[in-house]
């Protein structure tokens, strides 16, 4: 089976530091990516990591243990602009097709 | 702007009846991605199409179909519409079956009364 854990909701501060966690049970794993969405929209790209480790990208920055099925996305110097949903999903080899499977995303709101 | 354009932006019809949606992907893309997006399930993959071929099948419900064409722009057919199938439908692409990033339209709200 599939299953991708997020937590639902996250509130932090402006200019603060927020990690939002995923953990993944795929039958599979060909990569974990990182999307953002803002309401209404489609989700854009943030992040991807394939090896263990720390991938950074300006202010944001992602996380992956593939042994733990874990991994969590780092956003510094928090704006206003960076609420907005984050979505963890993972390609999910199966038998070489490689769909995207996604959790059900961390809706997180920065506060003054 | 993603490169992926979803056609029509909104759409409110009745239960029962039958809808297209239509996505062309960016340029170069092979792979089409279709996703649905309601406010409790999070984004659940359909279907995936590559260079016109089926190549995945999620949670796809059998009223629903899709097909890629010559050009590689896809549609999506949702026929007997019922109240649960109000949804954002998203169409993603990208460069081959085992790419990385998918690129997302800005898909289409679906409104079925």
């Amino acid at each position: 089976g599939q299953n991708i854990d997020q937590p639902t909701e996250m509130t932090a501060t402006e200019g603060a530091i927020v990690q939002i966690n995923c953990t993944y049970q795929t039958s599979g794993f060909n990569g974990l990516f990182w999307y953002q969405q803002h309401a209404g929209e489609a989700p854009t790209f943030l992040s991807y990591n394939v090896l263990d480790g720390l991938e950074e990208k300006g202010r944001f920055s992602s996380f992956l243990s593939r042994s733990k099925g874990y991994s969590y996305l780092l956003l510094k110097e928090l704006q206003m602009k960076d609420s907005a949903s984050y979505l963890c999903a993972v390609r999910d080899t199966i038998a070489g097709n490689t769909p995207l499977v996604f959790g059900k995303g961390t809706r997180l709101s920065v506060i003054a | 702007d993603s490169g992926v354009t979803q056609t029509p932006k909104h759409l409110i019809t009745a239960t029962g009846q039958r809808v297209t949606l239509r996505c062309s992907p960016r340029s170069g893309d092979l792979s089409v991605y279709w996703y649905q997006q309601s406010l409790d399930q999070g984004l659940q993959f359909l279907i995936q199409y590559y260079n016109g071929e089926e190549r995945a099948k999620g949670n796809i419900l059998e009223r629903f179909s899709a097909q890629q064409f010559p050009d590689l722009h896809s549609e999506l057919n949702l026929s007997s519409l019922e109240l649960g199938d109000s949804a954002l439908y998203f169409c993603a692409s990208s460069v081959g079956w085992q790419g990385t990033e998918a690129f997302f339209g800005q898909g289409t709200r679906l409104t079925v009364v």
